[in-house]
């Protein structure tokens, strides 16, 4: 079975500054990664995924993510954040074999961005 | 505009009572699903259809129905026999190609309270 930690609940930040938004998952298997975001009231939107190839991965409105197999890791960044970019974020696994799209969230980061 | 639609927005169920939940697909899409989403607990699925009058249970099933009589149809019905109903009920849809890694794309959501 996969399972998926979101270490921080709640990470706050200045406009323009740094961000990352840690996730670490659990699987005896390959695994296929995600991030999606959540504006308030809203369904999710995808943000990048990571199915095979390079560990970078880069998505829409400037961020990215390094899946680390070792250390069985798939953080977000942004070097510079917005106030739009507040939001409640989410990662999301799926087995390989299980030749289904369906999958595993987290419990949530939400992203609050400060003037 | 091709997508998702849930309906009602908001919807509330007196005690003892069945209710049920729209969501609409014009994707074409064959693969449905409905997660629950409640503060702190992220996103966990119900059930999920691969195809038109098949479906499965996802984690959380018990006090829950689904039908899909049409590939763009998949109703969800919460019963009198889920004690804690209150939530953010999200429908989603891909393509279901069945090699997996497909994004999911989804409806808006519907915001279920107990009266």
């Amino acid at each position: 079975a996969q399972s998926v930690t979101q270490l921080d609940s709640q990470v706050p930040v200045f406009e323009e500054a740094p961000v990352e938004l840690r996730c670490n998952y659990s699987s005896s298997v390959s695994v296929y990664l995600f991030w999606y975001v959540q504006y308030p009231n809203q369904g999710l939107q995808l943000l990048l995924k990571y199915l095979s190839g390079s560990t970078l991965v880069k998505g829409i409105n400037g961020f990215e993510a390094e899946f680390n197999k070792s250390q069985t890791s798939f953080h977000l960044r942004k070097p510079s954040v917005h106030i739009s970019d507040t939001a409640e974020y989410f990662c999301a696994v799926t087995s390989r074999s299980y030749n289904t799209d369906k999958l595993i969230f987290g419990t949530g980061t939400r992203l609050q961005v400060f003037p | 505009d091709g997508g998702i639609t849930q309906s009602p927005k908001y919807l509330f169920r007196k005690e003892g009572q069945n209710v049920t939940l729209s969501c609409e697909q014009n994707l074409n899409h064959d693969a449905m699903y409905w997660y629950r989403q409640d503060p702190g607990q992220g996103l966990r699925l119900i059930y999920y259809s691969q195809i038109v009058n098949d479906f499965q249970k996802g984690d959380i099933a018990e006090g829950y129905s689904v039908s899909r009589e049409k590939k763009e149809s998949f109703p969800l019905t919460v019963t009198s026999a889920q004690k804690n109903p209150t939530a953010f009920y999200l429908c989603a849809s891909s393509t279901g190609t069945g090699a997996g890694g497909e994004k999911l794309f989804f409806g808006s959501g519907t915001q279920l309270s107990v009266l």
